[in-house]
């Protein structure tokens, strides 16, 4: 089956560093993706990646083990705005993109 | 540059009743896709088209229908709607494999 799990809900202080981890299961699997989402809007792209490491770009990096089906986002310096869903997603063969429920940031002052 | 426009931005609809949610990309993607997404379970994949002229189930395709005339539109059309059709529907699409997609606003459609 295809599976991707995350957690529900985390909160953090604003300036403060958070990872959102995210496990998967998925047949075909060709590229995990973080997407950003905030309330009453579309999805929005952060990452993607599809060999084990780590990308940076600026405040955001993600992390992936294929080995292990494991991915990790994780946030710099929160600001009040970060406050939304992250949403992982995986590629499944070709054009199969897999979303997880999404994890709701809150970033409290 | 407008990317992908989705229409109508939301609807009441009528329960048995048929309709169509439009979905235009002016970025010549080759693929679409049709997702809902519902509180608690995330996005669901609905509908895909690789290309112009081919589609493709997704996980919860029962009840939808889409057609790929051409490159730039992927309508959704419900034959006859039911009250758990009601969910925020997002049109996205993607230059090719490996990369990533991009969303429409989003229709809130609710079936009464």
């Amino acid at each position: 089956g295809q599976n991707i799990d995350q957690p529900t809900e985390m909160t953090a202080t604003e300036g403060a560093i958070v990872q959102i981890n995210c496990t998967y299961q998925t047949s075909g699997f060709n590229g995990l993706f973080w997407y950003q989402q905030h309330a009453g809007e579309a999805p929005t792209f952060l990452s993607y990646n599809v060999l084990d490491g780590l990308e940076e770009k600026g405040r955001f990096s993600s992390f992936l083990s294929r080995s292990k089906g494991y991915s990790y986002l994780l946030l710099k310096e929160l600001q009040m705005k970060d406050s939304a869903s992250y949403l992982c997603a995986a590629l499944s063969g070709t054009y199969k993109y897999i979303f997880g429920t999404g994890t709701r940031l809150k970033v409290l002052a | 540059t407008a990317g992908i426009t989705q229409a109508p931005t939301s609807q009441i609809l009528a329960a048995g009743r048929s309709m169509t949610l439009r979905c235009t990309q002016d970025m010549r993607h080759n693929a679409m896709y049709w997702y809902r997404q519902d509180l608690g379970l995330g996005l669901r994949l609905i509908h895909y088209s690789n290309t112009a002229g081919t589609t493709g189930k997704g996980e919860v395709p029962d009840g939808y229908s889409v057609s790929r005339a051409n490159t730039d539109d992927f309508p959704l059309t419900l034959a006859s709607a039911v009250p758990s059709q009601t969910s925020v529907y997002f049109c996205a699409s993607s230059s090719a494999e490996n990369t990533e997609a991009f969303f429409g606003q989003g229709t809130r459609l609710t079936v009464v």
